[in-house]
């Protein structure tokens, strides 16, 4: 079945910066990559997705890069504010309309 | 539009007890998914129902838990009986079926339910 690998598990960084969050999977299957930011106590939600016919999608201040040779897909996210910080997940969509979560990334942006 | 709805937010019972989650899904969205995090950790995956059908039960933990979505509408997740290591925010999510040429779909998640076994 799909595995997802996402690193880091944290990141600190300062107001402005930017950060990059890594994920792989294993199924080559796999089709659709959306990224999930869950903010304390709340739902996640969608902030942004990738299909696998595209290599890039940018949003704003955040992108996401997709390599289907290497199974590999990022997040981007310039300009770091200090409500940027949440958990982030990024996810893979098997053929089998199955979504599999990576193990999160807490990200801290400090003012 | 409402969105997915799950109840109850929050489930105290001791350890032997038997407790019951509900997800009422997006209408029209054929994909439905049980997820478990565990104290803030990864997202992980429980199961996946297409319709009333359970596409993929691999991430149920045990016996102790079954899950039903009786019609295709609303499910239910059923732990009997809890342990303490049950304890953790169950999220359900749905999504609309993907079409037989096209990719995934966005998934939109219910606010969990944060169920403690003590």
């Amino acid at each position: 079945g799909e595995n997802v690998e996402q690193h880091p598990s944290t990141l600190s960084v300062q107001e402005g910066d930017s950060a990059v969050i890594k994920c792989t999977y294993s199924d080559s299957a796999s089709n659709y990559f959306p990224w999930y930011k869950q903010e304390l106590g709340k739902r996640p939600q969608l902030i942004i997705d990738i299909r696998s016919n595209v290599g890039e999608k940018k949003d704003q201040r955040i992108a996401v890069t997709l390599n289907k040779t290497a199974k590999h897909f990022s997040l981007h996210i310039t300009e770091t504010q200090p409500e940027d910080s949440a958990v982030y997940f990024c996810a893979a969509y098997t053929g089998f309309q199955k979504l599999v979560f990576g193990t999160g990334t807490r990200l801290l942006v400090s003012p | 539009e409402a969105g997915v709805t799950q109840f109850p937010s929050h489930s105290v019972i001791e350890k032997g007890q038997t407790v019951t989650l509900r997800c009422d899904p997006i209408s029209g969205h054929d994909n439905l998914y049980w997820y478990r995090r565990v104290m803030g950790k990864e997202i992980k995956f429980l199961l996946h129902f297409v319709k009333e059908s359970k596409q993929d039960e691999s991430g149920m933990p045990n016996n102790r838990f079954l899950a039903e979505r009786t019609g295709g509408t609303y499910s239910t997740l059923k732990v009997q009986p809890a342990e303490l290591e049950d304890s953790g925010v169950y999220f359900c999510a749905s999504s609309p079926r993907a079409g037989q040429f096209s990719s995934g779909t966005e998934a939109f998640f219910g606010q969990g339910t944060r169920l403690t076994v003590v």
